[in-house]
């Protein structure tokens, strides 16, 4: 599975839209991209995928570039309950494991 | 409801004294699988089951057995827990794009 690099923290004000960055330089093509998020010690939610095409949900919007190699997570009126650790994945559709990394801490500032 | 129960979900105990940790799925999932979680190392895969009767090791399965005798059902045993063992840890179960979290188990081993 390819690595991803996320930034370690970030802070958004309530109300205002959330865009989380996920570098994935070595994606390969039959890899989708995953969010996951954490909150405090809860067991990790699932949030989005996508493979090559934006996506949205009623949680969150994913936008992956052109080439792939990168995405972003857009959660889109922050709520305080959207404070916690957010995890960009990037695995192959029938490959079940969740390679965890670091993830970034989301803050969310009333 | 969808979901996945684990119990104890806090458990203290004392090195070598064997225990099991349970975790039930009532989606009728085919793929379960035990990570740990520890501050620094995130989220790590300790064994998974693809389906009944099949158990394959994760990342850090040393310490650990699991079994898989009835599909719902994925129990993770610690035959001589050490003090090393002593984390936070999430069943899950899945299909497809979407995985599932049990709300934790925080186990000390003293």
């Amino acid at each position: 599975d390819a690595k991803t690099t996320q930034p370690p923290s970030m802070d958004c004000a309530e109300g205002r839209a959330a865009n989380l960055p996920c570098n994935h330089s070595t994606i390969s093509g039959n890899e989708y991209v995953y969010w996951y998020r954490q909150i405090h010690s809860q067991g990790p939610q699932y949030i989005i995928h996508g493979l090559k095409n934006n996506e949205t949900n009623e949680m969150a919007s994913l936008i992956i570039t052109e080439d792939r190699k990168s995405s972003t997570l857009i959660l889109p009126h922050a709520t305080l309950r959207d404070t916690a650790v957010y995890y960009c994945i990037v695995k192959d559709f029938g490959n079940e494991k969740l390679t965890f990394g670091t993830g970034t801490r989301l803050t969310i500032i009333p | 409801e969808a979901q996945v129960t684990q119990n104890p979900r806090y458990l203290i105990t004392v090195t070598g004294k064997k225990l099991t940790v349970t975790c039930s799925q009532n989606m009728n999932h085919e793929y379960m699988s035990w990570y740990r979680q520890d501050p620094g190392l995130g989220l790590r895969q300790i064994y998974y089951s693809m389906n009944v009767e099949v158990t394959d090791k994760g990342d850090v399965p040393e310490g650990y057995k699991v079994s898989r005798k009835e599909k719902r059902n994925f129990p993770l045993i610690l035959e001589s827990p050490s003090p090393n063992q002593t984390s936070l840890y999430f069943c899950a179960s899945g299909r497809d794009y979407e995985q599932y979290f049990g709300p934790g188990t925080r186990l000390t081993v003293t």
